[in-house]
């Protein structure tokens, strides 16, 4: 069983839909729990950070980690064609490197 | 501010041939990596170095070698390139906020 697991999709869905992506874990160790978001041919980049477990809304973005399922999650509320991107979560405990998913693949259809 | 600056953005090399990515980071972060990057695989650890004069393996280390120049510069080695190697690295770097900034890639492909 991979570290974490995450459906690579690819996701399509209508402009405005409310997007849901998803991860599980395995290790119990984790506590900071991020998304990425990678656009074609560019790097990653850090969209949400939670720290063990809870909820944390940014704009159209809610992330949420629920520790004793060791499961997160990120919403994307009103989702804009801008939004199609891959999505990797990543995970870490203490000073271990981050542990990413494969990638989701969305895309919004305007 | 550059971040995390990746030397070449491209590569092709033959087999056997050996190269090293360049990376550097100008945010003072402790802690550097290097990850690549395949369809349906995701990101893979390759290296890491938690802190100057340290480097430790990551989940695919076979066929690279690292070095820590100094706290702005960590670089990965092909030492005798294989078609298997033919993949998109990233460098990243992370300092005591546990997030990592990643450079913009390298697109390697080995014939």
């Amino acid at each position: 069983q991979k570290e974490v697991e995450q459906d690579p999709g690819p996701l399509s869905v209508p402009e405005g839909a409310i997007v849901s992506l998803n991860c599980t874990y395995s290790n119990s160790a984790f506590q900071y729990f991020m998304w990425y978001r990678q656009y074609s041919r560019k790097g990653p980049e850090l969209l949400m950070y939670t720290y063990s477990s809870g909820n944390k809304e940014d704009g159209r973005f809610t992330a949420q980690v629920d520790k004793s399922s060791k499961y997160i999650s990120l919403f994307i509320r009103d989702s804009q064609p801008s939004d199609s991107a891959t999505y990797l979560c990543a995970m870490r405990g203490g000073n271990t490197p981050l542990v990413f998913g494969k990638g989701t693949r969305l895309s919004v259809i305007a | 501010n550059a971040g995390v600056t990746q030397t070449p953005k491209f590569q092709v090399l033959k087999t056997g041939q050996s190269m090293t990515l360049q990376c550097a980071q100008d945010m003072n972060h402790n802690s550097m990596y290097w990850y690549r990057q395949d369809p349906g695989m995701g990101l893979r650890l390759i290296y890491y170095s938690a802190s100057e004069g340290t480097t430790d393996k990551g989940e695919v280390p076979n066929g690279y070698n690292v070095s820590r120049l100094n706290k702005r510069e960590f670089s990965l080695r092909l030492e005798s390139a294989a078609p298997s190697q033919t993949s998109v690295y990233f460098c990243a770097s992370s300092g005591s906020g546990q997030i990592a900034f990643f450079g913009q890639g390298t697109r390697l492909t080995v014939v």
